[in-house]
């Protein structure tokens, strides 16, 4: 298993839909998840840390399931202004280093 | 003040440039990080000072030479750069105690010629 493997998307939804994403990560002793977001060509923006079983932040909710090892991330009521791509990231356990996923890409559309 | 700011936005240079880049954080943050970003692929981690000491080098080039001048400030220095060098230099920062939780500044997008 990748050390963090995330759905490969794109996801295209319509405005209003709801749209989850799932993270897979393989180090069992990890305590801390955490989600970004990053619109093109511009820098990862954290949206959303996980510590415990989950999470969440307005439309935004993540999930942690750490039986199965993987985190989602789950946006309601979506907006056209939610197209990014969304990056699922895991501390590798040695200090300040993160393993990121490969993203997740989301369009919203009209 | 939430902010890592970095200069310059954009950069362009030759293969025989010496050029800089510049990060700089007013959070109080004690560590902070260089990550190369290439199209379509998640951040690379390049270095990692803590206490403006240099903790993690991920075997970078030579060409690349970091700087941590004080605890607000992280330079990039380049020189001799190879076109595949050419990608989105990141820079982040965070706290003390909590280096898992990471703050990106914009970037610079450099492409070497």
């Amino acid at each position: 298993r990748k050390e963090v493997e995330q759905d490969p998307g794109p996801f295209n939804v319509p405005e209003g839909a709801t749209v989850a994403f799932n993270c897979t990560y393989s180090n069992s002793a990890s305590q801390s998840f955490f989600w970004y977001r990053q619109d093109c060509r511009k820098e990862p923006k954290l949206l959303m840390s996980v510590y415990s079983s989950g999470n969440e932040d307005g439309r935004f909710t993540a999930q942690l399931n750490r039986a199965s090892q993987y985190i989602s991330l789950l946006i309601r009521d979506s907006k056209l202004s939610d197209s990014a791509t969304y990056l699922c990231v895991v501390p590798t356990g040695t200090a300040s280093k993160l393993t990121f996923g490969t993203g997740t890409r989301l369009q919203v559309t009209l | 003040d939430t902010e890592v700011t970095q200069t310059p936005k954009h950069l362009v240079m030759g293969m025989t440039n010496k050029k800089s880049l510049k990060c700089e954080q007013h959070m109080g943050h004690r560590a902070m990080y260089w990550y190369k970003q290439k199209a379509k692929k998640p951040p690379e981690l390049m270095f990692v000072y803590s206490y403006e000491k240099l903790s993690i080098n991920e075997s970078v080039p030579s060409r690349f030479s970091p700087e941590c001048p004080n605890s607000s400030l992280l330079n990039l220095h380049l020189h001799a750069l190879q076109p595949e060098d050419s990608a989105l230099y990141l820079c982040a920062s965070s706290r003390a105690g909590d280096e898992d939780t990471q703050y990106f500044g914009p970037g610079t997008r450099l492409t070497v010629l």
